[in-house]
């Protein structure tokens, strides 16, 4: 059982497209991590976040503690956002992440 | 450039033979990690260091060995490769888990054959 699931697990889209991709959680947790992979296979942090909402660019981060749910928003997308994008958790009293298998986007020209 | 360097990029072992990947972190981090990813699921916590001179398991720590040799390099050791152990090895580092996240470096790709 995989405490962090995320759906959808692959997304196409038309450059433009308002993107969403959710993260849902069944543990209780201190923060949530949410980073990209491009296909290089390099990974980076997009957002730390613990309640609320953070917006970046064109990249827009949401939490619902209550809900064990975050979403992260990719506005007017481009090619170059295709990548896959990870979500993981920091357990309560834990002091590494958990992982969820990623969501695979891939935004058409 | 500040960071997380690992060695090497890619390496292809027989099974039996032994390697040792390098992570050298320039950010004074504290904490440090060990991941592999393999297709259709999470990175799997591999060790950790949580400061220099600790170690402990992950969930998937057998086959492997780490050395924390200094506060900016942590070493993952595969005493006898065999092929599960093909996959992408990520190491990465944290401040403070919490607030910053962690830094990855940019993989090693292990094939075992």
């Amino acid at each position: 059982k995989n405490e962090v699931e995320q759906s959808p697990q692959n997304l196409t889209a038309q450059e433009g497209e308002f993107i969403t991709i959710n993260c849902s959680y069944s543990v209780g947790i201190s923060a949530l991590h949410w980073l990209q992979q491009h296909p290089g296979g390099g990974i980076v942090s997009l957002f730390m976040l613990s309640s609320g909402k953070k917006k970046h660019g064109r990249l827009i981060a949401t939490i619902n503690i209550q809900e064990k749910h975050s979403s992260l928003h990719i506005t007017a997308s481009h090619p170059r956002d295709s990548a896959v994008y990870i979500c993981a958790v920091l357990r309560y009293n834990f002091n590494k992440f958990y992982f969820g298998s990623g969501t695979k986007l891939n935004v058409k020209p | 450039n500040a960071g997380v360097t690992q060695t090497p990029k890619f390496q292809v072992l027989k099974t039996g033979q032994s390697m040792t990947l390098q992570c050298a972190q320039d950010m004074n981090h504290n904490s440090m990690y060990w991941y592999r990813q393999d297709p259709g699921m999470g990175l799997r916590l591999i060790y950790y260091s949580a400061s220099e001179g600790t170690t402990d398991k992950g969930e998937v720590p057998n086959g492997y060995n780490v050395s924390r040799l200094n506060k900016r390099e942590f070493s993952l050791r595969l005493e006898s490769a065999a092929p599960s152990q093909t996959s992408v090895y990520f190491c990465a580092s944290s401040e403070s888990d919490r607030v910053y996240g962690y830094t990855f470096g940019s993989g090693t790709r292990l094939t075992v054959v």
